[in-house]
């Protein structure tokens, strides 16, 4: 048990499907975050939340879309996605954004676009 | 933005070998981090140091900060110890927002 939980752990989508992904963290941390891990590449922040806000948005394309209804829950929409897109795709949290808040992250969801 | 470059890429011991990982950083930076990858994909937070050192267990980690390096050291290596060590660094004055990841040290430890 990390204190993250992700679903599903696996995913794959046709480029016309519509999927959601899911987090939730049972530490009662305030900032939550998106990130995507593809091969060969270093961890790519896609998006931060603080106390539900989103204060950084990475140049992230349009056809994901966060959603974070309250501090513990934060989702990724995904419609119209290229195979290119296709990662492991991690969420993490942490007290706040502050420089002395370590990272926790959830087991990722993989997902494959066909 | 600030680079960050860990080496070596890869690293295959025996177990009960010990290893030292490293990372450099080009800028000063009042965040750092390391994280262990098991080949399942979950990250784990194994260190915040910034400065100084810490150690747990058979893991110990400096960081030197002025001369922009952190070691991870790991000792009596197990099995479990593989998969991909990083570290992530934000440079003074940023929060998480702007946490950088390197690409990582692939550990294999042979039984």
């Amino acid at each position: 048990e990390t204190g993250v939980t992700q679903t599903p752990r696996h995913l794959v989508m046709g480029m016309t499907n519509k999927k959601s992904l899911k987090c939730e963290q049972h530490l009662g941390h305030n900032a939550m975050y998106w990130y995507k891990q593809s091969a060969k590449k270093p961890l790519e922040l896609m998006f931060v939340y603080n106390f539900k806000e989103q204060t950084e948005n990475n140049s992230v394309p349009s056809r994901f879309s966060p959603e974070c209804p309250n501090s513990s829950h934060l989702f990724l929409h995904l419609h119209t996605l290229q195979p290119e897109d296709s990662a492991l795709y991690l969420c993490a949290s942490s007290q706040d954004v502050g420089a002395r808040s370590p990272l926790h992250f959830g087991n990722g969801t993989r997902l494959t676009v066909t | 933005g600030i680079q960050v470059e860990q080496s070596p890429p890869d690293l295959i011991l025996q177990e009960g070998a010990n290893s030292t990982l490293r990372c450099n950083f080009s800028d000063s930076v009042n965040n750092l981090q390391w994280f262990h990858q098991n080949p399942w994909g979950q990250l784990i937070n194994l260190f915040y140091i910034p400065s100084g050192t810490k150690q747990n267990g058979r893991l110990s980690a400096t960081t030197v900060a002025t001369e922009r390096y952190s070691l991870l050291y790991i000792s009596s290596s197990q099995t479990t110890d593989s998969g991909v060590y990083f570290c992530a660094v934000e440079r003074s004055g940023f929060g998480n927002e702007k946490l950088t990841f390197g690409t990582g040290t692939r550990l294999t430890i042979i039984p």
